[in-house]
């Protein structure tokens, strides 16, 4: 089945910095979804994201489908940012199931 | 309008015991998953329904699991026999369509402790 891996595992940053997530897939998808876990567990939709580029707010985030991979750019971070981000993705004729990748847990410090 | 709702969110059993998980999914949205997740991992796909049929089972690690949708709505993930690995946070998603590639939307999950 398809594979996707997020990078980097973990990321600390300091109130205000910007950074970059990336989600690389393994195959063609029809859907790919960028998600933040908050600390109480909750899977908060980002993004809806198969290709192209979408922005809200201080985030965005980029599919190059052709290249099976995605980036989540966050700037200006505010400590409310930290949690597990997560990118899921479905492949053509796999159904409806998301394949979630194993995340990345981002910590803001003030 | 409301999203998707879970109940219980927490849930304590024993060893053997029987639980029922519920999920109302967002309102006119026919289709729903069920997801698992561990500890410091990623939701795993369970078992999802397109109205009140499981189009996909494949998820479902043994028999002892088996999940429900009479009325193409509500649905219950039901655990027989529970054990201690069974421990993880259940989690529920909806979508607006039967086609592949519409946005899901997750609920607030169930945290099941089997002790």
């Amino acid at each position: 089945g398809i594979q996707v891996e997020q990078s980097p595992p973990d990321l600390i940053l300091q109130e205000g910095a910007n950074s970059t997530l990336r989600c690389n897939f393994s195959d063609s998808v029809n859907n790919l979804q960028w998600f933040h876990q908050n600390p109480w567990g909750q899977l908060i939709n980002l993004f809806y994201i198969p290709s192209g580029t979408k922005q809200n707010g201080r985030l965005s985030a980029t599919t190059v489908a052709t290249e099976r991979y995605s980036l989540l750019y966050i700037s200006s971070s505010q400590t409310t940012d930290s949690g597990v981000y997560f990118c899921a993705v479905q492949s053509y004729n796999q159904g409806g199931k998301l394949i979630f990748g194993q995340g990345t847990e981002l910590s803001v410090k003030p | 309008g409301a999203g998707v709702s879970q109940t219980p969110s927490n849930k304590v059993t024993e060893k053997g015991k029987y639980v029922e998980l519920r999920c109302d999914p967002i309102s006119g949205h026919t289709a729903l998953y069920w997801y698992r997740q561990s500890l410091g991992q990623g939701p795993e796909f369970l078992i999802y329904f397109q109205g009140t049929g499981a189009a996909d089972d494949s998820g479902l690690p043994n028999d002892r699991f088996f999940a429900v949708r009479p009325e193409g709505s509500v649905s219950t993930l039901k655990i027989q026999r529970t054990e201690r690995g069974d421990s993880a946070v259940y989690l529920c998603a909806s979508s607006r369509g039967v086609l592949e590639g519409e946005t899901q939307y997750f609920g607030p999950g169930t945290r099941l402790l089997v002790l």
